[in-house]
């Protein structure tokens, strides 16, 4: 089946601690994109990504960092310098053809919470 | 910059009625795409359907049409025949077709949340 997978599920940080959200995608897409929700409010753009080894800044980057090593993975770091991390993450992906756009797919997300 | 606006932070519909969501956008670009995405208590994001702008004719999903406007900017959501099922927060969001434009970023409104009476 082709997918979008988040891992894991839930995921629980104590102060002062990194922690690494996984997204894999076998839709052989090229964009890839980290969203932050939380509760009461829609997504808001981490990071995105639209070829391996490159990556861009969305509007709420600060304390969070990625890598694109492979254009199935995207995975997600949220370190210790974001200062209120727990929130619903979710990974999606695109088809992009040069500079036109296309419709993203979601994973089922990690919540995250800080102990 | 874009902004998706939906008013409607609660909805009910009786099952099997028809239920109308709203969502205005504000843009200066001509090209773009509009998306509803329904997020059931799994949390996962569905997409529920997509408008091109440039595309005068609604566009349709089983049960699910809906109404563009393109001068008034606005793109409501109506979900016919309304099942149990449907109940979940539905997002409204808006992306630029071209990477020139806000990055290709998807912009989302804060949501509506559907309730189905049975």
């Amino acid at each position: 089946d082709g997918g979008i997978t988040q891992s894991p599920k839930y995921l629980f940080r104590k102060e002062g601690q990194n922690v690494t959200l996984s997204c894999e995608q076998n839709l052989n897409h090229d964009a890839m994109y980290w969203y932050r929700q939380d509760p009461g409010q829609g997504l808001r753009l981490i990071y995105y990504s639209q070829i391996v080894n490159d990556f861009q800044k969305g509007d709420i980057a600060e304390g969070y960092s990625v890598s694109r090593e492979k254009k199935e993975s995207f995975p997600l770091t949220v370190t210790s310098a974001q200062k209120n991390p727990t929130a619903f993450y979710l990974c999606a992906s695109s088809i992009e053809s040069g500079f036109q756009t296309d419709t993203q797919y979601f994973g089922p997300g990690t919540r995250l919470t800080v102990l | 910059a874009q902004t998706v606006t939906q008013s409607q932070p609660e909805m009910s519909v009786q099952e099997a009625e028809t239920v109308t969501l709203s969502c205005t956008y504000d843009t200066s670009e001509s090209d773009y795409y509009l998306f509803w995405y329904k997020q059931p208590p799994s949390r996962q994001m569905i997409l529920v359907i997509r408008q091109e702008a440039y595309k005068q004719q609604n566009a349709t999903e089983n049960r699910f049409s809906v109404n563009f406007q393109k001068a008034a900017k606005s793109f409501s959501l109506k979900i016919s025949d309304s099942q149990l099922g449907d109940a979940a927060m539905y997002f409204c969001a808006y992306r630029s077709a071209w990477y020139g434009g806000s990055q290709g970023n998807l912009i989302f409104g804060k949501g509506t949340k559907l309730s189905v009476k049975p």
